[in-house]
C-alpha cells in the first residue's frame, strides 16, 4: 500500500527566505506526482505535476523535484512571501486515472 | 484547466440526518472522485464515480452511508447518509479534464454534524 510522508508538518519562515519542502513516497512505481497548495477552508489548487519520466518542473518561484528511485520529491519555493502562506500537499497517482494519495502537508507561515 | 463547483459550500446538520452534495464540472469528464479531509487531516479517497457504472468505493466507505450518483459526465453527487458527529468534515470533488492528469479540486463542502 502507497504511503506518503510530508515533512516537516510545519515550517514558519521570515519573508524574503528560500525554503524546501520534502515528500516521500514508498512505492517507487508512480505514474506522477502532484504538489497541491491549500488554503484554510478552502479547496485545493494544483501547483505543479511531475510525471514519472521527469526530474523536474517550474513554475515562477516554484521548482519541484523528483527522485522516483529513491522515493523522493522536494518543493523548492524561492524568495517567500506571506502570501504563499498555506498548507502544501504532495499527492502521487500509481497509474492514469486512479486515485491520488496524499501526504499529510506542510503548513507553511511566512511572516512579514 | 476545469472549473469545479460544489453545493452547499457548508452546513450545519443533525445527527441522523442526510446531506446530498453537489458537483458541477464545465466540461465533460470520464471520472469523478470523491474525498473527505477530517479536521486537521490529509485527504482520503472515499469513491470514484464513472458515468453509467455503479461507483467503485475505497476500504472503509461503503454505499449505504455514501450513495453517489453520476447521471451525467459533468455532474455527480454524494449523499452522507444517517450523518453522526464523526462524519463532520470537508467533502471534495476532483477530476482530471480530458487530456490532462493534473487534478483539480472543487472548492469543498464544509460539514458539520451536531
Amino acid at each position: 500500500k502507497q504511503e506518503v510522508t510530508q515533512i516537516p508538518a510545519a515550517l514558519s519562515v521570515p519573508e524574503g527566505e528560500n525554503l524546501v519542502l520534502n515528500c516521500s513516497f514508498t512505492d517507487s512505481a508512480i505514474y506522477n506526482l502532484q504538489w497541491f497548495r491549500q488554503d484554510p477552508g478552502k479547496g485545493l489548487t494544483s501547483l505543479l505535476l511531475i510525471q514519472s519520466s521527469q526530474r523536474e518542473q517550474t513554475s515562477g518561484r516554484l521548482n519541484a523535484s523528483l527522485d522516483k528511485s529513491s522515493g523522493r520529491s522536494t518543493l523548492y519555493i524561492a524568495a517567500s512571501q506571506p502570501g504563499d502562506s498555506a498548507t502544501y500537499l504532495c499527492a502521487v497517482e500509481e497509474t492514469s486515472g486512479s486515485r491520488l494519495t496524499f501526504g499529510e502537508g506542510t503548513q507553511l507561515t511566512v511572516n512579514p | 484547466s476545469a472549473v469545479i463547483s460544489q453545493k452547499p459550500s457548508r452546513d450545519i446538520c443533525q445527527r441522523g440526518t442526510s446531506l446530498t452534495i453537489q458537483c458541477q464540472v464545465d466540461s465533460q469528464v470520464t471520472m469523478m472522485f470523491w474525498y473527505r479531509q477530517q479536521p486537521g487531516q490529509s485527504l482520503t479517497l472515499i469513491a470514484t464515480a464513472n458515468q453509467g457504472s455503479e461507483a467503485t468505493y475505497e476500504s472503509g466507505f461503503v454505499i449505504d452511508k455514501f450513495p453517489i450518483s453520476r447521471p451525467n459526465l459533468t455532474f455527480s453527487t454524494l449523499t452522507v447518509s444517517n450523518m453522526s458527529p464523526e462524519d463532520s468534515s470537508i467533502y471534495l470533488c476532483s477530476t482530471n479534464p480530458t487530456g490532462t492528469d493534473t487534478q483539480y479540486f472543487g472548492p469543498g463542502t464544509r460539514l458539520t454534524v451536531l
